[in-house]
């Protein structure tokens, strides 16, 4: 059971490059979300999706875009990078709100 | 590698009352820092309370406290005069100090409930 896998760990940008963070779960959860970690200030939800084909915003979607085809994969895309997207991304899943969730270790996405 | 265990799924307490959340973790470094994440249901992840492994002091942040016990590899986080607004899920968290490791490790979480 691999849990929630998230790839790259690392990745550079420049500006207005684009990139997809891939998150894949095997634990057939209907719930996956997307967050960036904020220095100081927790982790804000970018985008989340409660079923495959169902996504919606959260806190601080703009410049980015997810999608939701199967219920393993929610890729998050990075479209024209920006330096105020230099963060540390997380995926997770959980089968419900409420219940038990899963991180991936995270992404860190430096832009220059 | 590192893991993060949060062994209570559901916790209630009643308003105004006091409750802990347990967590261990194991790990091989002496350097690291640990967290504890609040999860309302508008699925924000809220930062509570952060520790330094270095530190023996517990961390405090009004209502909350920490109970570190760095030997015993346990990381409970303690409510005080609990609000109904304190109900979400709770994520204990671990991340390495090394520079390189950006990597966190986070518990299943404890979904607390308040009980006017």
């Amino acid at each position: 059971n691999a849990g929630v896998t998230q790839t790259p760990k690392f990745r550079i940008l420049k500006i207005g490059q684009s990139m997809t963070l891939q998150c894949t779960q095997d634990m057939n959860h209907n719930y996956m979300y997307w967050y960036r970690q904020d220095p100081g200030m927790g982790l804000k939800l970018i985008y989340y999706s409660v079923g495959a084909g169902i996504t919606d915003k959260g806190e601080v979607p703009n410049g980015y875009n997810v999608s939701r085809s199967t219920t393993e994969d929610f890729p998050l895309r990075l479209e024209l990078a920006a330096p105020s997207q230099t963060s540390v991304y997380f995926c997770a899943s959980s089968y419900a709100p409420g219940r038990k969730a899963f991180f991936g270790q995270g992404t860190r996405l430096t832009v220059v | 590698a590192q893991t993060v265990t949060q062994s209570q799924p559901e916790m209630s307490v009643q308003e105004a009352e006091t409750v802990t959340l347990s967590c261990t973790y194991d790990t091989s470094e002496s350097d690291y820092y640990l967290f504890w994440y609040k999860q309302p249901p508008s699925r924000q992840m809220i930062l509570v309370i952060r520790q330094e492994a270095y530190k023996q002091q517990n961390a405090t942040e009004n209502r909350f406290s920490v109970n570190f016990q760095k030997a015993a590899k346990s990381f409970s986080l303690k409510i005080s005069d609990s609000q109904l607004g304190d109900a979400a899920m709770y994520f204990c968290a671990y991340r390495s100090g090394r520079n390189t490791g950006n990597q966190f490790y986070f518990g299943t979480g404890t979904s607390l409930t308040v009980i006017p």
